[in-house]
């Protein structure tokens, strides 16, 4: 149980033009989810927490209007980066916690992530 | 401010075993996670400790004392799979994950 998916594995756009990310839980309700960004041997940076049907929480630095998060639904959240720019390229991995999985409710399980390159 | 320490890369041999070690000073704890990444991949789920002392699952197992702030993840019988990230990663008092930089675990035949 807990899988999470992301959709797509691999964007490639020009800049300028905006992306759209999906994380979806599989087999769970993910009440939460987050987003991280992840540059080349650097670890996980937080980016936001999402809740189902409320604003999502955005992480110092972070600017909420360029990385849109919609958490529509208890299955899916979104994660769109508008007007791209090449320092935007990056992994963008999101995850989500799984109460009721049996492991301990602040666990959380992560999609595989979404490799962007903005040219 | 909160603080995740970990050594930045270990060397170990196939076969061997290797401990990676955590510390920490966080505004409050509420448990301590291991997760395993692979390079060009998402992170994987491998151990959860809030009460101190050793949790074992297979080949790995994990050690917390709260006392200490320090953890450790201890890999038996390396096999070449498990070269990757190890990241450590602390619940504080608000329920927030702190993460630590990762210790790149290279493996050897």
């Amino acid at each position: 149980g807990a899988v999470v998916s992301q959709h797509p594995s691999w964007v490639i756009c020009k800049s300028g033009t905006s992306v759209k990310i999906e994380c979806r839980s599989l087999d769970f309700q993910a009440t939460t989810m987050f987003w991280y960004r992840q540059f080349p041997k650097q670890s996980l940076m937080l980016m936001a927490t999402s809740n189902e049907g409320s604003k999502a929480t955005y992480e110092q630095g972070v600017e909420k209007d360029k990385f849109l998060i919609n958490h529509a639904s208890l299955t899916l959240s979104t994660l769109t980066v508008t007007s791209a720019h090449p320092e935007d390229s990056s992994f963008y991995i999101c995850s989500a916690t799984c109460p009721g999985c049996g492991s301990q409710e602040e666990t959380q399980y992560f999609g595989p992530g979404t490799r962007l390159l903005v040219l | 401010g909160q603080n995740i320490d970990q050594p930045t890369e270990m060397t170990a041999t196939e076969g061997a075993i290797v401990q990676i070690n955590c510390t920490y000073q966080t505004s409050g704890f509420n448990g301590l996670f291991w997760y395993q990444q692979h390079a060009g991949e998402a992170p994987t789920f491998l151990s959860y400790n809030v009460l101190d002392g050793l949790e074992e699952k297979g080949r790995f197992s994990s050690f917390l004392s709260r006392s200490k702030g320090y953890s450790y993840l201890l890999l038996k019988e390396l096999q070449m799979k498990d070269s990757a990230s190890y990241l450590c990663a602390v619940l504080d008092s608000n329920y927030q994950l702190i993460w630590g930089a990762g210790t790149k675990l290279i493996i050897k035949p």
